[in-house]
């Protein structure tokens, strides 16, 4: 069974203060490995795809990489807006279904 | 703009009484499915199409129904509805198989 485990679940940020978020994961087949960012009653937003190990993307103040067992979100200087769940999910099987982790609720004070 | 619709985005009803939940896109997606979130057990799949008249289940595919007539539309129906089905609920599409995927803005059902 595919699983997608996501750590911490929860973390607290001064304002300027760079952490890491992790996404592990054990699934047959992996297609790619989505992060995704969502605000209270929203549905989630589309950060970055990774496809294969050694894959790193970058946003703004966001980066993702990827490795083989696991991937990580790191934020650099985080600003309060930057505050929400992120979620990373994992993409296999033919119709490359997602299966997500419980995800990591960021909340950055000033 | 690009969007995928969900309409109610909230609904309480009774047990029993069937409901449905539309879903809509207008970005040619081929791919859509259908997602339950609840707190401590994330985003489960429920069902999802490749395209029209294709659907299969996914994870969590019991007390629910769906069909895809027309490309842009993928409404999710409970016919029987219970408590246990109480969640929020989204809708995403995706341009093909490994692309991102587009999630609309939420329906939160509460089954008393």
């Amino acid at each position: 069974e595919d699983q997608v485990t996501q750590s911490p679940e929860a973390l607290r940020l001064q304002e300027g203060e760079s952490s890491s978020l992790n996404c592990s994961y054990t699934v047959s087949g992996l297609r790619g490995l989505f992060w995704y960012r969502q605000d209270p009653g929203k549905g989630p937003e589309f950060l970055f795809t990774l496809y294969s190990a050694g894959e790193e993307k970058e946003k703004e103040r966001l980066k993702a990489t990827l490795t083989k067992k696991e991937s990580f979100l790191h934020i650099t200087a985080p600003k309060p807006e930057d505050s929400a769940t992120y979620l990373c999910a994992a993409s296999t099987g033919t119709a490359s279904k997602l299966t997500f982790g419980t995800g990591t609720r960021l909340q950055v004070t000033l | 703009e690009a969007q995928v619709t969900q309409n109610p985005r909230y609904l309480i009803t009774v047990t029993g009484k069937k409901l449905t939940v539309t879903c809509s896109q207008n970005m040619n997606h081929e791919y859509m499915s259908w997602y339950r979130q609840d707190p401590g057990l994330g985003l489960r799949q429920i069902y999802y199409s490749m395209n029209v008249e294709v659907t299969d289940k996914g994870d969590v595919p019991e007390g629910y129904k769906v069909s895809r007539k027309e490309k842009r539309n993928f409404p999710l129906i409970l016919e029987s509805p219970s408590p246990n089905q109480t969640s929020l609920y989204f809708c995403a599409s995706k341009l093909s198989r490994n692309t991102e995927a587009f999630f609309g803005q939420g329906t939160r059902l509460t089954v008393v």
